[in-house]
């Protein structure tokens, strides 16, 4: 059983265009993330929820919103896509606000925008 | 701000020999954690080792062992008998306490084995 999904795995969209990722758990956590990983690989927070409410949010230009609807779901909203949101997107679940446990990862999304 | 440092872009290893990677880290908290991921060809980030940073013993996994210096602020991650499998961009973690799980990360370094 995957513990940690996202859909799409692959994304690829044009210019201007809305999108939206999809996340969830199956851990019975109650803290979820979303980090970007960029064309060179590193990786950066972008937001982290607990149980519905937001306690990260780092300088993420305001077309990304994340929409929690219950605490096994985490989804990235991208609003006029631009060619440098291409990245890889993860997310990821801990089982506590404070972020001491572990974080599990899901597989990730490659987005192209082209 | 706390930032995290690997200083190898790339490092290889024949098959069955022991590697070490490099990570420095700087910070002015006193209770963090430190990680090593590993993500092969895949994409999948898989949590490969952690360190508490108040346990002064270094943390072992099977062939995955780290060096913690605290004063040094230096955490390396020494992979014995390398094997084929253990190819991957390995890359270095810090959370503080006390920021919610904040997860800050080196520039990784890439794995090569050779058979």
């Amino acid at each position: 059983d995957t513990a940690v999904s996202q859909t799409p795995k692959y994304l690829v969209t044009q210019m201007g265009n809305d999108k939206s990722i999809k996340c969830e758990q199956n851990l019975g956590h109650d803290t979820m993330y979303w980090y970007k990983q960029d064309s060179k690989k590193f990786l950066k927070i972008m937001f982290s929820y607990n149980n519905k409410e937001l306690i990260i949010n780092e300088t993420v230009p305001n077309r990304f919103s994340p929409k929690s609807p219950d605490k096994a779901h985490l989804n990235l909203h991208i609003n006029s896509l631009e060619l440098g949101d291409s990245a890889v997107y993860f997310c990821a679940s801990s089982q506590d606000r404070e972020g001491r446990e572990t974080q599990y990862f899901g597989p990730g999304t490659r987005l192209l925008v082209l | 701000a706390q930032t995290v440092t690997q200083s190898q872009p790339e490092m290889s290893v024949q098959e069955a020999e022991t590697v070490t990677l490099s990570c420095t880290y700087d910070t002015s908290e006193s209770d963090y954690y430190l990680f090593w991921y590993k993500q092969p060809p895949s994409r999948q980030m898989i949590l490969v080792i952690r360190q508490e940073a108040y346990k002064q013993q270094n943390a072992t996994e099977n062939r995955f062992s780290v060096n913690f210096q605290k004063a040094a602020k230096s955490f390396s991650l020494k992979i014995s008998d390398s094997q084929l499998g253990d190819a991957a961009m390995y890359f270095c973690a810090y959370r503080a306490y006390w920021q919610g799980g904040k997860l800050i990360f080196g520039q990784g370094t890439e794995l090569s084995v050779k058979p």
